[in-house]
């Protein structure tokens, strides 16, 4: 069956950057793309980006120049790089499938990873 | 970028009742919209994609509707798994934009 899985360091001190893996199962990193999505304590979803099956990326634009994220499809797993870490960037990190075909919309979310960004 | 005003902000019902959530983009998305509910402490789940499909296992009191700026949600007679937050997202360009959420508590 479809898994997403995140894992991260919990804890980030403030101007640091922050490492995130989505381990996936269950579906190809080649047929599919991934999105990225956090979400602040107590607050809604933000869109952080995606990579594509043609390993092809799209980032928010709020936060390109700190975001990079890539994948290694031998491994089934997806990487979200953010640099310069602030405490507004607390929040739980999930990692997403897209639907194949035309449409948008994730259809499979990991279970998340809760990043703390704190001294 | 494209906006999504989503509304009510919360809504307090009982269960049976039929609820309406609507989301409002900031320009034409050509029904690329998706509706997801996320329940206290888990990750959001698809409800209904391309503005009126439903994702697979969704029940059928949930419905989607509209075109253009204009998206609903609807849920018939309620039930109280259905109680959490709903929130819309548009796939027309990126940034794919979430709506701002709907709190659907019981009464």
């Amino acid at each position: 069956q479809v898994q997403l899985k995140e894992s991260g360091p919990g804890l980030v001190a403030p101007s640091q950057s922050l490492s995130i893996t989505c381990t996936v199962s269950g579906f190809s990193l080649t047929g599919y793309g991934v999105n990225w999505v956090r979400q602040p304590p107590g607050k809604g979803l933000e869109w952080l980006g995606m990579i594509w099956g043609d390993g092809s990326t799209d980032y928010n634009s709020a936060l390109k120049s700190r975001l990079s994220i890539s994948k290694d499809n031998s491994k089934s797993q997806v990487f979200l790089k953010m640099n310069s870490l602030q405490t507004d960037d607390t929040a739980r990190y999930y990692c997403a499938r897209r639907l194949t075909g035309t449409w948008g919309a994730m259809d499979y979310w990991g279970q998340g990873t809760s990043v703390t960004v704190s001294s | 970028d494209i906006q999504m005003t989503q509304s009510p902000a919360s809504l307090s019902v009982s269960v049976g009742e039929t609820v309406t959530i609507t989301c409002r983009a900031s320009e034409n998305i050509y029904s690329n919209l998706a509706w997801y509910q996320q329940k206290q402490g888990k990750s959001p789940q698809l409800l209904v994609y391309a503005a009126t499909n439903l994702a697979d296992g969704v029940p059928s009191r949930f419905s989607g509707s509209g075109s253009g700026t204009q998206y609903s949600l609807k849920i018939n007679s309620l039930q109280s798994e259905d109680f959490g937050s709903y929130y819309c997202q548009h796939f027309w360009g990126t940034p794919y934009t979430f709506g701002g959420g709907t709190k659907l508590e019981i009464k």
